[in-house]
């Protein structure tokens, strides 16, 4: 596997807290990408980074903010979290965004909002 | 925008039966991409294909790209136990810098 650690693994938290999600990776990949994962859904991606403090939305960011200060993580950050936002959360990295790029996931993080 | 449809979206066999699972892409694809979940787990890369018509095996696992590049096929010859878990296809998503768009994935059950 590759070297890809999210923390914390299980969170619950009440409806209207900030919550932060970290991934740290010692790959020295440089795109680092967040998902979620719901039933019926597949993964959906929410942000994205191609650098060091270059970071872009996906398919599902609203409600979602990034950063990142450092190549080895990536911050997710849930301003005030929503019960709708219960899910389980995927950090991958890659090398590359061309033809020929895999990804490589971290263990998820599994979030409940109550 | 972009859908990556599979089906089926479920599929529970008895061990040693073949399974296959679909991916349709609504636009063309420079590539398609195979992730396999194990429960608990988390999506594992598989294989890539590019070329139009390409076929790909891996042991008993065989992958096909279709020849409009829009589809895509895995199929698993006699299944094992060891073979459960959700399959998703991904490719390319022109909507966001050509990140991956992910279809819904297919659980696939196996009774022994």
């Amino acid at each position: 596997d590759a070297g890809i650690t999210q923390s914390p693994r299980h969170k619950v938290t009440e409806t209207g807290t900030p919550v932060t999600l970290r991934c740290h990776q010692t790959e020295n990949h440089r795109y680092m990408y967040w998902y979620r994962q719901d039933p019926g859904h597949g993964l959906r991606l929410i942000h994205y980074s191609y650098g060091v403090k270059d970071t872009d939305k996906g398919e599902v960011s609203d409600g979602y903010s990034v950063s990142r200060s450092k190549t080895e993580d990536f911050l997710l950050t849930l301003e005030s979290a929503t019960s709708s936002q219960t899910s389980v959360y995927f950090c991958a990295i890659s090398e590359s965004t061309r033809n020929g790029y895999e990804q490589y996931f971290g263990p998820g993080t599994r979030l409940t909002v109550t | 925008g972009q859908q990556v449809m599979q089906i089926p979206q479920y599929q529970h066999v008895q061990e040693g039966e073949d399974f296959t699972t679909y991916c349709n892409s609504s636009t063309t694809l420079s590539n398609i991409q195979w992730y396999k979940q194990r429960p608990g787990g988390h999506p594992v890369f598989l294989i890539q294909l590019v070329k139009s018509g390409e076929v790909k095996k891996q042991k008993r696992l065989t992958f096909q790209f279709g020849e409009a590049k829009k589809n895509s096929s895995l199929h698993i010859t006699a299944t094992q136990t060891t073979d459960v878990g959700t399959y998703f296809c991904a490719g390319p998503g022109v909507e966001y810098g050509n990140k991956l768009v992910f279809g819904a994935g297919t659980i696939l059950r196996v009774k022994s």
